[in-house]
């Protein structure tokens, strides 16, 4: 299964809406998940199951989607959140897919 | 706290072998699946391998005859027994602790700091 990510990176301005989408080669249900990861460090999970988010990560990080078309929406941006946002998908757990990363930066 | 430390990256031929480790701290090693994640430079997130709690293991095409994944269980550690190295497999390699939601595994929640393994002559 492979996971298409788009944009492949953007600009953007702190307090700005941002959406990133993540489409599947194939129906995957809910079965993905949505990380961050900035410069030297390792990913974090934010979303799981599609749309529920990790203990601990902010609230104006939501996820949405079923089957092969998902995104990822950071409802208002902050300066922290300048970082490569990846999605997974288990569907075929344990083999395991990521998508290309899409690259928020500060506009 | 939970923490996991990878250690064991270096420059390396290609046809070399390297053994990663990963060593865990604040959890049971054997009681998780964990699995090994890398990330060559600028590049995204490939999975590697996962070895279950109940030992079956499970490679990607890329590593799969060239790679082992083990634990050690009385030292609380993963390794990724590495084989036949290619220039491709430099990377990043991460070790994560997966954990369960919903009705699926391979929900990475607990990641190390990484280990820089660079394969080049």
């Amino acid at each position: 299964i492979q996971l298409t990510q788009s944009p492949s990176s953007l600009s953007a301005s702190v307090g700005d809406r941002v959406t990133i989408t993540c489409r599947a080669s194939q129906g995957i249900s809910s079965y993905l998940a949505w990380y961050q990861q900035k410069p030297g460090k390792a990913p974090k999970l934010l979303i799981y199951a599609a749309s529920t988010l990790q203990s601990g990560v902010p609230s104006r990080f939501s996820g949405s989607g079923s089957g092969t078309d998902f995104t990822l929406t950071i409802s208002s941006l902050q300066p922290e959140d300048f970082a490569t946002y990846y999605c997974q998908q288990l569907n075929s757990y344990p083999l395991l897919t990521f998508g290309g990363g899409t690259k928020v930066e500060i506009k | 706290e939970v923490q996991l430390v990878e250690s064991g990256g270096g420059l390396i031929q290609p046809g070399g072998s390297l053994r990663l480790s990963c060593a865990a701290s604040g959890f049971t090693v054997s009681s998780n699946y964990m699995s090994w994640v890398r990330q060559a430079p600028g590049k995204g997130l490939e999975w590697v391998s996962v070895i279950y709690s109940g030992g079956s293991t499970y490679y990607a095409d890329s590593v799969k005859g060239r790679f082992t994944i083990s634990r050690d269980n009385s030292k609380n550690t993963l390794y990724l027994q590495m084989n036949s190295l290619r220039a491709e497999d430099t990377a990043v390699y991460y070790c994560a602790r997966e954990t369960y939601y919903y009705d699926s595994s391979g929900y990475l929640v607990g990641w190390g700091q990484g280990t820089l393994v660079t394969v080049s002559s």
